[in-house]
């Protein structure tokens, strides 16, 4: 199984809306509205704030909302602040009964 | 809550085998309710999943990425509560940090993970 492409780098100054496709394939992204994001922090263990494509826990900033379309899911940042500097995963349930995570990206803010 | 805290040795020879342990609090590793998985992440690279095992009872059913399936085992001691993770004949692109992470029955999130160990190889 390949990794779900994503764009290295993102950036956007605070304020801003950014967001981040990730992409895949009609066994995994386009099949399943299994798709979860992860933020990790340097140094940190990485930790879920969307799953099901748009679904958010509680105790995550309504700022994150997730989206798919096809076999592209998006990662959308609202009101960009400092603190959301860090790497983002997308993750996929597959056909195979397996996971896939996406080649991630790192948030800037400028 | 759930959990984890992963150990193991920091240092691997190439070609030797690679053992972890992730100790889980919280809940049974046998109660059915999770799968338990192990993932990775090179050095300044992404994530890897590298396989899960669901545990219910006493029997269990493991799933892995297959890139890695020839190498790998994940198994559950659960009279430890604890879960393993072999990784067999590794090499210098087997250094990572290792994480466990937990998958509730019913959704296909990571959650939560432990805070990961650093396993090199070298000779």
């Amino acid at each position: 199984q390949s990794a779900l492409t994503q764009p290295a780098s993102v950036s956007g100054s605070p304020g801003q809306s950014i967001t981040i496709p990730c992409t895949g394939t009609s066994s995994d992204v386009g099949g399943y509205n299994y798709v979860s994001w992860y933020q990790q922090h340097p140094g940190k263990a990485p930790k879920f704030i969307i799953f099901d494509v748009s679904r958010r826990p509680s105790g995550v900033s309504n700022r994150f909302s997730g989206s798919k379309s096809g076999n592209t899911a998006s990662l959308t940042i609202s009101g960009l602040q400092a603190e959301d500097e860090a790497d983002y995963y997308c993750s996929s349930f597959t056909s195979s009964a397996t996971y896939v995570f996406g080649t991630g990206t790192k948030v800037t803010v400028l | 809550q759930v959990q984890l805290q992963e150990s193991g040795p920091g240092l691997v020879k190439p070609s030797e085998t690679l053992s972890l342990t992730c100790t889980v609090s919280g809940v049974s590793v046998s109660s059915g309710s999770y799968y338990w998985s192990w993932i990775r992440q090179s050095p300044g690279k992404g994530l890897e999943w590298i396989g899960y095992i669901y545990y219910s009872g006493s029997s269990g059913t493991a799933n892995y990425n297959p890139s890695l399936k020839s190498r790998v085992t994940i198994s559950v001691d659960t009279s430890k509560n604890q879960l393993s993770l072999r990784l067999s004949s590794v090499t210098a692109a087997d250094t990572a940090v290792y994480y466990c992470a937990s998958v509730a029955s019913g959704t296909r999130r990571f959650d939560p993970w432990g805070q990961g160990t650093q396993v090199t190889v070298s000779s």
